[in-house]
C-alpha cells in the first residue's frame, strides 16, 4: 500500500471474502518488515513481521508473504470480518544504521463490506 | 494497565505557544520513538531514545526538543507552534534496538490555530 496522490488507495472487500493488500518496498538490504493496522482514532497495533530469511509467515488468519526479487511485501487476510475494517501499514527496517528505525509506507484503507 | 500511555490525548493552542506531550511506558521496553502522522496518514520518524540517549534525530525543527528523564518516559516539548505542527503525535516503544515491532501508544491530536 503506497499512498497516491492524495488519497489512501481503499480496498472494498466483501466480509468473509479474503484480503490481499500489497506494499513496495524501497531497500533490497532491509531486512525486517512488519504489518501494522490503524483503526480510526488509534494508534497502529502490530499484526504479523517477516524477517528476510523468511519468504511466508502466518498467523490467525494473516499471512505475510514477502518476495524479495521484486521488493514487494503482502498482507494477506482470510474471512476478513467487519472488525478488520481500518488502514493498513507496511514498514521495513529501511536505515539499519540507526537501529530499530521503522520506516513506514503510505498505507491502505480496507472497508468490508457487510 | 495501558502499555504506552500519551497525554493529551488532544491538544488546541493558539500559533506562537509552546505545548508539551506526555509518554509513558510499562512494558520494560528500553527504546521509545516519537513518530508523526500527517493528515494524509503518513507516518514519519522523528526521534529514538534508548535508555535515555538519543539515538535517531531526524530532520525536525529545532523548536522540538524531546527528553527522556529515564527509559520509561520520554516527552516531548515544541516551541513557537506554527500551523504546520497540526498533526497526530504518536510514542512508541520496543525491546532493546535490534529487530523488533514496536508498541504505539494512541496519539495525540494537536490542533495549531
Amino acid at each position: 500500500g503506497e499512498s497516491v496522490g492524495l488519497h489512501l488507495p481503499t480496498l472494498s472487500v466483501q466480509e468473509g471474502d479474503n484480503s490481499i493488500i500489497n506494499c513496495a518496498y524501497s531497500n533490497s538490504a532491509s531486512d525486517y518488515f512488519i504489518w501494522y493496522k490503524q483503526e480510526s482514532g488509534k494508534g497502529p497495533q502490530f499484526i504479523i513481521d517477516i524477517r528476510s530469511n523468511m519468504d511466508k509467515r502466518q498467523g490467525q488468519r494473516v499471512t505475510v508473504l514477502l518476495n524479495k526479487t521484486v521488493k514487494h511485501l503482502s498482507l494477506q487476510i482470510a474471512a476478513t470480518q467487519p472488525g478488520d475494517s481500518a488502514v493498513y501499514f507496511c514498514a521495513e527496517n529501511l536505515d539499519k544504521a540507526a537501529g530499530n528505525k521503522l520506516t513506514f509506507g503510505g498505507g491502505t484503507r480496507v472497508l468490508v463490506k457487510p | 494497565d495501558t502499555a504506552v500511555s500519551q497525554t493529551p490525548k488532544y491538544l488546541v493552542t493558539q500559533m506562537g505557544n509552546d505545548k508539551s506531550i506526555k509518554c509513558e511506558q510499562n512494558l520494560g521496553h528500553d527504546t521509545m520513538y516519537w513518530y508523526k502522522q500527517d493528515s494524509k496518514k503518513f507516518l514519519k520518524i522523528m526521534f529514538s531514545y534508548n535508555n535515555k540517549e538519543l539515538i535517531i534525530n531526524e530532520t525536525v525543527p529545532n523548536r522540538f526538543s524531546p527528553k527522556s528523564p529515564d527509559k520509561a518516559h520520554l516527552n516531548l516539548h515544541i516551541n513557537s507552534l506554527e500551523l504546520g505542527d497540526s498533526a497526530v503525535y504518536f510514542c512508541a516503544s520496543s525491546q532493546g534496538r535490534g529487530l523488533y515491532g514496536y508498541t504505539f501508544g494512541s496519539g495525540t491530536r494537536l490542533t495549531v490555530v
